[in-house]
């Protein structure tokens, strides 16, 4: 959606952290997502942030949120070659989603 | 549970044909969205649904699209006539709200229309 920005395309050596990013323009969103979505399938949550929290942890990933620049990231650690998808980050209106255009993230060994 | 189940998983059709898309949501769920991926304009929502009852339809692009969800467990999303520029993979989804308000959307498979 127009609201919500991320860059296109990721490409990581396996091992190495990812890190993607996103901005977003409404500052009433109560919740932020992050979705990854695999070759032919649909979208399955893998995050999501309250919007007073700054940080979040959950195993390998990290989400930070920057409330005052609107700025959303996720971070993989040690990424895998199955986390090669495209990871869309999402701001919630109500209970309607708006979804970034989604990176995709490559892996290389 | 089995998740939010779409059929059919693929459709070939000709331009000018009535093509329906079916959804399953996940039992309980009261909510239902139909979004459309493409490679040019990403997801959409098309429109969504609270215990059954058409929320918010803005995102239906032309009066060739409608939905129904004549009961719960229950969707369809129609193109009569349809367009090859309609061609795009179709997603329904579901969601519970939870009580802290956090609002996971549960997505089906999708249904990847090719009009010809």
């Amino acid at each position: 959606g127009e609201d919500v920005e991320q860059s296109l395309f990721l490409s990581v050596r396996e091992g190495d952290s990812s890190v993607i990013n996103c901005t977003y323009t409404d500052s009433s969103s109560t919740y932020l997502y992050w979705y990854k979505q695999e070759p032919g399938a649909g979208l399955q949550l893998l995050t999501y942030i309250f919007s007073n929290m700054d940080m979040k942890q959950d195993q390998r990933l990290t989400v930070l949120l920057n409330k005052k620049d609107k700025h959303l990231s996720l971070r993989i650690a040690d990424t895998q070659t199955g986390d090669s998808a495209i990871y869309f980050c999402a701001e919630n209106h109500d209970y309607k989603l708006s979804f970034g255009a989604g990176t995709t993230v490559t892996v290389r060994a | 549970d089995a998740g939010v189940i779409q059929s059919p998983r693929h459709e070939v059709t000709e331009m000018g044909q009535e093509v329906t898309l079916r959804c399953k949501p996940i039992s309980g769920h009261d909510y239902l969205f139909w979004y459309r991926q493409t490679m040019m304009r990403g997801l959409e929502l098309l429109i969504y649904f609270n215990n059954n009852v058409p929320i918010d339809d803005s995102g239906m692009p032309e009066d060739r699209f409608s939905a129904k969800m004549p009961n719960a467990s229950f969707s369809t999303l129609k193109i009569q006539p349809s367009e090859p520029r309609d061609s795009a993979v179709y997603f329904c989804a579901s969601s519970k709200p939870g009580l802290a308000g956090e609002d996971e959307q549960f997505f089906g498979p999708g249904t990847r229309l090719t009009v010809l």
